[in-house]
């Protein structure tokens, strides 16, 4: 069974910059979350998807991060303008549906100069 | 505000040793209580989990206990590998399904 898939792996940029990372959840998976790994941190959730529809954005800073699920499959996670502080290893999950087992990707490293 | 606090935050155990991570909590509405387990490069992946109606649970040569009165559980790593030197995240969450989780354990396994 293939894994959660996430692009790219990594990414450097300058702060006030934009970036966007993508994530292909595990087939037939209907809840879909990004989390912010920190580093020394555990993973902190900014958003959830269950299919297209948006469950949870509550620890999402709106001002500069956006997220979109289309047709329910492959999600987008957006930071713009990036700040320092923004620096961490992006992760996306999936499960089959909410209160199931989360299945992770390996994360896009940002880094922000 | 962290919701689940986690110690230590790194140790480091002899081959066929066993690793203690212990994590704390406040809020009684939390209901299911998982452990993850990271390699570097890697996401975290689900290692065990318990619910508060059980006091232990075993799986191979990891184990949880659970006390619900001091609101505490701990992951017992038993005749530890080098294969098992890994971050270790402990987590709880309530009816809503969304993950609290601790700061992480890097345990290193020294052959």
């Amino acid at each position: 069974e293939a894994g959660v898939a996430q692009s790219p792996r990594y990414k450097i940029i300058e702060k006030r910059q934009s970036v966007a990372f993508w994530c292909n959840p595990i087939s037939g998976h209907a809840t879909l979350y990004w989390y912010q790994q920190i580093l020394g941190q555990g993973p902190k959730l900014l958003i959830q998807f269950q299919n297209n529809g948006v469950v949870d954005d509550s620890q999402l800073p709106k001002d500069r991060f956006s997220a979109e699920r289309l047709k329910g499959v492959d999600s987008t996670l957006k930071i713009q303008p990036a700040k320092l502080e923004d620096s961490a290893v992006y992760l996306c999950a999936s499960s089959l549906d909410r209160g199931h087992k989360q299945f992770f990707g390996p994360g896009t490293r940002l880094t922000v100069l | 505000q962290q919701q689940v606090k986690q110690s230590p935050q790194s140790l480091i155990v002899q081959k066929g040793g066993i690793s203690i991570i212990n994590c704390a909590y406040e809020n009684t509405a939390f209901d299911y209580f998982p452990w993850y387990q990271q390699f570097p490069g890697k996401g975290p992946a689900l290692l065990i989990a318990i619910r508060p109606d059980v006091s232990e649970k075993k799986e191979g040569r990891f184990t949880i206990s659970f006390n619900k009165s001091a609101k505490q559980f701990s992951l017992h790593i038993m005749d530890s590998q080098p294969g098992d030197s890994a971050t270790y995240f402990c987590a709880a969450s309530m009816a809503d399904y969304k993950l609290s989780f601790g700061a992480g354990t890097t345990v290193t396994v020294r052959a």
